[in-house]
């Protein structure tokens, strides 16, 4: 059973596009989401985290959006780039359970010139 | 700083063999997770050592066992390999309560 659903699989942007990628999860007790960014052949990077006490957090072109009610939260990536394209990862876990990471399905993100 | 290294990068198995993977932490974590990531999904949690101890499991059969020792490093092993095995296994490490690192991961394959 997946905790945390994440869409779309794959998205294409142009260069300087925006893209946005989506996730939602039923588990309450999560206190914890952070986004890694995986490029091929590599493991899994931090990008960016943010928990529940705050409805958004930006660094550089990267915004973490959370909707507590609707048990949602979004990656935003402005001005995207070659660079960007790899596959996104979100995340989800409690202080509580250690820190265990469940993790999305990921999002191919590819940026066009 | 080294971060997290995970040897070997790569390996072929056969049915039935077993394998063992191992994961340097980085430098100062004392936390060590184990995770599956099968082709076009998201890892899968496996288990966590702490304090040389397995701290949670997720839901992975006996066959796939660790071990973690004195210095923090820590192995993966997988009995009685099946073909559903081939993945990428990833070594994550943290301080409890923080972030956690990923490594490169080592790429599995079971004919």
């Amino acid at each position: 059973q997946q905790q945390v659903k994440q869409s779309p699989q794959s998205l294409i942007v142009q260069k300087g596009g925006i893209s946005i990628i989506n996730c939602a999860y039923e588990n309450t007790a999560f206190d914890y989401f952070p986004w890694y960014q995986q490029f091929p052949g590599k493991g899994p990077a931090l990008l960016i985290a943010i928990r529940p006490d705050v409805s958004e957090k930006k660094e550089g072109r990267f915004t973490i959006s959370f909707n507590k009610s609707a048990k949602q939260f979004s990656l935003h990536i402005m001005d995207s780039q070659p660079g960007d394209s790899a596959t996104y990862f979100c995340a989800a876990s409690t202080r509580s359970n250690d820190y265990k990471l469940s993790f999305g399905a990921g999002t191919t993100v590819t940026v066009r010139a | 700083d080294a971060g997290v290294t995970q040897s070997p990068t790569h390996l072929i198995k056969t049915r039935g063999q077993q394998v063992t993977l191992r994961c340097s932490p980085k430098s100062g974590h004392d936390t060590v997770s184990w995770y599956q990531q099968a082709l076009g999904q998201g890892p899968q949690f496996i288990f966590q050592y702490y304090e040389e101890e397995e701290r949670q499991r997720g839901n992975f059969p006996d066959r796939f066992s660790g071990h973690q020792f004195p210095n923090y490093s820590s192995e993966l092993n997988v009995n009685a390999l099946l073909l559903g095995d081939s993945a990428l296994y990833l070594c994550a490490s943290s301080l409890p309560g923080n972030v956690a690192f990923f490594g490169q991961g080592t790429r599995l394959t079971v004919v």
